[in-house]
């Protein structure tokens, strides 16, 4: 089944503490994205990728890090949370960005107390 | 302002009834997309746009690109219709932007 996976679905932790995202697609797809999305906000984007070790940043990259080593895989890295980044994180793929189908993950819910 | 603005913000309906959710926009654009964003919090990819019009279904989906609007249409609507559509352009910088939904309900 064509799918992106997400892990965790849910985590909770404190300032500082640094924590990985990781985000997986099956689809062989070139383009990957991580999105937050908050109350009367919307989803925006963070970090792109349009390929293995290309990534580009989006519209709220501070406080994340991303890397894409291989195609399938596109971690997101907050080296130390802080509580704004409490949110709804969601990762997505498609096989390229302007005419294709975006595929999104389940989502994430980081709560950083 | 936001460089996508949907209207209406919330909308209410019975069941059976035709429902159009609206999208305007203001730069240049690629293509755009009408999303479902389940209670349950999943995004599931609806329509891609880049001209004309699209059917799916009892989902209907056009674009004016001179006048920069998109509008989503759902006919003979049902409760599990309940969901918040996303708009959102793809932009010629490889980026996405996205408007911030309508939460539709739909009573039985």
């Amino acid at each position: 089944e064509a799918q992106v996976t997400q892990n965790p679905r849910y985590l909770i932790t404190v300032t500082g503490k640094k924590l990985t995202v990781t985000c997986s697609q099956n689809m062989n797809h070139e383009y990957m994205s991580w999105y937050r999305q908050d109350p009367g906000l919307g989803l925006r984007q963070i970090y792109y990728s349009m390929n293995v070790e290309v990534t580009d940043k989006g519209d709220v990259p501070e406080g994340y890090k991303v890397s894409r080593k291989e195609k399938r895989n596109f971690p997101l890295i907050l080296e130390s949370p802080s509580p704004n980044q409490t949110s709804l994180y969601f990762c997505a793929s498609s096989s390229g960005m302007e005419y294709n189908e975006q595929f999104f993950g389940p989502g994430t819910r980081l709560t950083v107390l | 302002k936001n460089e996508v603005e949907q209207s209406p913000q919330n909308l209410t309906a019975q069941e059976g009834e035709f429902i159009t959710i609206n999208c305007s926009y203001s730069v240049g654009i690629s293509a755009l997309h009408w999303l479902q964003q389940h209670p349950g919090g999943g995004i599931v990819s609806l329509f891609m746009l880049s001209s004309g019009k699209k059917k799916h279904g009892r989902l209907i989906a056009t674009i004016n690109i001179q006048e920069k609007h998109s509008s989503l249409h759902i006919t003979a609507s049902h409760p599990r219709d309940s969901a918040v559509y996303i708009c959102a352009v793809s932009l010629d910088t490889d980026k996405l932007i996205f408007g911030t939904g309508t939460r539709l309900q739909v009573f039985p």
